[in-house]
C-alpha cells in the first residue's frame, strides 16, 4: 500500500541556516504530495503542495519538487528562521482514496537564535 | 473565511466512558476527514464524510464512528473509552467531490482527548 518516510528528527539549526527535510513515498500512479506544518498546541497548517511530477510547491520561502524518478518530495528553504521551529509533516493523497491523507511520521525543526 | 472549529478542545474522561467531538468546516466546503494523533502512531485516517455518508474508513474498531449533518457539521464518537484512546483528533475540510482529484484538506486546531 501507499506510505511515505521522513527523515528523522529532531533537526537542529541555526537561524539563516540551508533547510533540507528529506520526504519519499512508495505509491503506484501519481498521487497528490503535500507539507503541512504543525506549530505546538495547533491543528496542522498547509503548507504547499504538488499535485504532478515535476510540479513545485512553494509558500513563504519554503520549496519542495513532486521527482517522480525518485519518488521523493524533499522540503527546503535557504534561510531558517526562529519563527520555523515546528513539526513538518509529509503527506500523500489520491483522488481514487477520498478524503484520506497518508502522513510521514513528523520531522521536528528547532531554530536557534 | 472562517476556518474549521472543533469543540471541546480538550476534555477529559475515565476508561469505559463514550465522548462525542464535533467539527465544523470551512463554508462551501463538503467532505470532513478525521484523523487521531498520538505520539507512538502518528497521523492515521479515522474516516471521512460527504454529504452526509461514510465515503472512506480507516482501519479501526467500531468503536469510533461518526456521522455528518446536512449543514456539513460532523460528529465523532468513541464508545467503551480505553486509555489507548488518548490522542489528539484533528478534523478536516475539503471540497472534495467526485472528479475533482486530491482537494486541500484544511485542519482544525484538534481537540485533546485524555483517558483516565
Amino acid at each position: 500500500g501507499d506510505s511515505v518516510t521522513q527523515m528523522e528528527g529532531p533537526v537542529t539549526l541555526s537561524e539563516e541556516a540551508f533547510l533540507t527535510i528529506n520526504c519519499t513515498y512508495t505509491a503506484t500512479g501519481y498521487p497528490s504530495l503535500f507539507w503541512y506544518v504543525q506549530y505546538p498546541g495547533e491543528g496542522l497548517q498547509l503548507l504547499l503542495k504538488a499535485t504532478k511530477a515535476d510540479d513545485k510547491g512553494s509558500n513563504k520561502g519554503f520549496e519542495a519538487t513532486y521527482r517522480k524518478e525518485t519518488t521523493s518530495f524533499h522540503l527546503e528553504k535557504g534561510s531558517v528562521q526562529v519563527s520555523d521551529s515546528a513539526v513538518y509533516f509529509c503527506a500523500l493523497g489520491r483522488s481514487s482514496n477520498t478524503g484520506k491523507l497518508i502522513f510521514g511520521q513528523g520531522t521536528t525543526l528547532q531554530v536557534k537564535p | 473565511k472562517a476556518g474549521v472549529t472543533q469543540t471541546p478542545r480538550y476534555l477529559i474522561k475515565t476508561r469505559g466512558q463514550q465522548v462525542t467531538l464535533s467539527c465544523s468546516p470551512i463554508s462551501g466546503h463538503r467532505s470532513v476527514s478525521w484523523y487521531q494523533q498520538t505520539p507512538g502512531q502518528g497521523l492515521q485516517f479515522l474516516f471521512e464524510y460527504f454529504s452526509e455518508t461514510q465515503r472512506n474508513k480507516g482501519n479501526f474498531p467500531g468503536r469510533f464512528s461518526g456521522r455528518q449533518f446536512s449543514n456539513s457539521r460532523s460528529e465523532m464518537n468513541v464508545s467503551t473509552l480505553e486509555l489507548g484512546d488518548s490522542a489528539l483528533y484533528l478534523c478536516a475540510s475539503s471540497l472534495a467531490s467526485v472528479g475533482r482529484g486530491t482537494d486541500t484538506q484544511y485542519f482544525g486546531p484538534g481537540t485533546r482527548l485524555t483517558v483516565l
